[in-house]
């Protein structure tokens, strides 16, 4: 059956660090992947795109990575602020589908 | 401006009530969809349509049914409401698609809150 997984429901990191949150995918073939970020009563938001041709995206202090050998995507927040804490989702499109989410992972991050 | 906005924000209603959701896009955006978030705040696609014509349907029960005037929006309306229906709604909105599928990023409205008691 096809799954999109991220493997952690909940990350605690210190503020400072490094957070790095995984996305892995089976039976899917995504043309893209998406990363959001989700506040608790608000609309997901849009934050990087990286397409199956691409192996790193960078964008301020995030940074995706895609390997379609291991069907994963790597999200990391750099120098992580207590702002940073949110539910961080991801995404795929592969052709005929509209946008399939994953259950997303809710990062906290402490000062 | 909002770029998508949905009424109500909150809805609470009894089983077996008939209720709708608006939303609306001012982005120029060609496709729009619905999406459900559960309590496990699992995300969900629910329909999507391309410019007023319905392109996806997740196997929806058919007390649910979407009307898209026009392009700049998309409501939903829901009959006979039960438990199990209650969820945050969400409409979203993309650049033009090709065969149903994203091209880009999905701008999402914040979303209706609906209670079914």
């Amino acid at each position: 059956s096809q799954k999109i997984e991220q493997n952690s429901e909940a990350l605690n990191i210190q503020e400072g660090k490094t957070a790095t949150l995984t996305c892995n995918y089976t039976n899917y073939s995504p043309a893209y992947l998406q990363w959001y970020r989700q506040d608790p009563g608000r609309g997901p938001v849009f934050l990087l795109l990286i397409r199956e041709n691409e192996k790193e995206k960078r964008k301020e202090r995030l940074k995706v990575t895609f390997d379609t050998t291991l069907k994963q995507s790597l999200f990391h927040i750099t120098a992580s602020q207590p702002a940073d804490s949110a539910t961080y989702l991801c995404a795929l499109v592969q052709a005929g589908t509209a946008l399939i989410f994953g259950k997303g992972t809710t990062l906290s991050v402490s000062s | 401006d909002t770029a998508v906005s949905q009424t109500p924000k909150y809805l609470v209603t009894q089983m077996g009530n008939d209720k709708s959701i608006k939303c609306e896009q001012n982005l120029g955006h060609d496709t729009m969809y619905w999406y459900k978030q559960d309590s496990k705040k699992f995300l969900k696609i629910m329909f999507s349509y391309n410019n007023k014509e319905l392109i996806i349907n997740e196997t929806v029960p058919n007390r649910f049914s979407p009307k898209s005037p026009d392009k700049a929006h998309l409501n939903l309306h829901i009959n006979s409401l039960e438990l199990g229906d209650s969820a945050v709604y969400f409409c979203a909105s993309s650049r033009p698609t090709s065969g149903g599928a994203a091209s880009g990023e999905l701008f999402f409205g914040e979303g209706s809150r609906l209670t079914v008691l």
